[in-house]
């Protein structure tokens, strides 16, 4: 079985500052990788995601992601943020990109701060 | 328009009570979705339909029922509600099986407080 372990339940930052979430995974086989923003009284929405080919991933909204097979991480990072970027950012794992297997993580709390 | 849409957006009820939730989705997605959002924001799949065949049901109890007439529309209702059910019910669909991946496409969630 697959998890996902968000190293950081809450992530403070100013705004025009960087920013990098970190997520790390388990799995005894090959996942594919997801990353989910949260906006307040919203529901989720695809951020990016790493399914096969270049480790380095662009989504949207200026976030990009780097899947590391040898670490078993897949971090977000941004590098400057803005207000409007305050949200929950959920990582999460599929096994054979289904989402019927997803597994999410607990969650990141990103508050930018003017 | 909204893409996948939730009622009620807050229900607050006694406990022991019967309560339902409506979700209809207008993306032609074939997959439809139930997760639960408890208050330290874990987000845990509760049914799957694919084509309103049920696909998943992941241990939830079976107070539980969700019902899908058609494609578009899943509905979740919950009998003898309990203090435990207080929480988020996010609504989702996808298009289920074939190549390539298909993101979920969430409703704005409905919000479950149990007195």
């Amino acid at each position: 079985a697959q998890s996902v372990t968000q190293l950081d339940s809450q992530v403070p930052v100013f705004e025009e500052a960087p920013v990098e979430l970190r997520c790390n995974y388990s799995s005894s086989v090959s996942v594919y990788l997801f990353w989910y923003v949260q906006y307040p009284n919203q529901g989720l929405q695809l951020l990016l995601k790493y399914l096969s080919g270049s480790t380095l991933v662009k989504g949207i909204n200026g976030f990009e992601a780097e899947f590391n097979k040898s670490q078993t991480s897949f971090h977000l990072r941004k590098p400057s943020v803005h207000i409007s970027d305050t949200a929950e950012y959920f990582c999460a794992v599929s096994l054979g990109g289904s989402n019927y297997k997803l597994t999410f993580g607990k969650g990141t709390l990103l508050t930018v701060n003017p | 328009d909204t893409a996948v849409s939730q009622t009620p957006k807050y229900l607050v009820t006694q406990m022991g009570n019967d309560k339902s939730i409506k979700c209809e989705q207008n993306l032609g997605h074939d997959t439809m979705y139930w997760y639960k959002q408890d208050s330290k924001k874990f987000l845990k799949i509760m049914f799957s339909y694919n084509n309103k065949e049920l696909i998943i049901n992941e241990t939830v109890p079976n107070r539980f029922s969700p019902k899908s007439p058609d494609k578009a529309h899943l509905n979740l209702h919950i009998n003898s509600l309990e203090l435990g059910d207080s929480a988020v019910y996010f609504c989702a669909s996808s298009q289920g099986i074939g190549t390539g991946y298909s993101p979920l496409h969430f409703g704005n969630g409905t919000r479950l407080t149990v007195t």
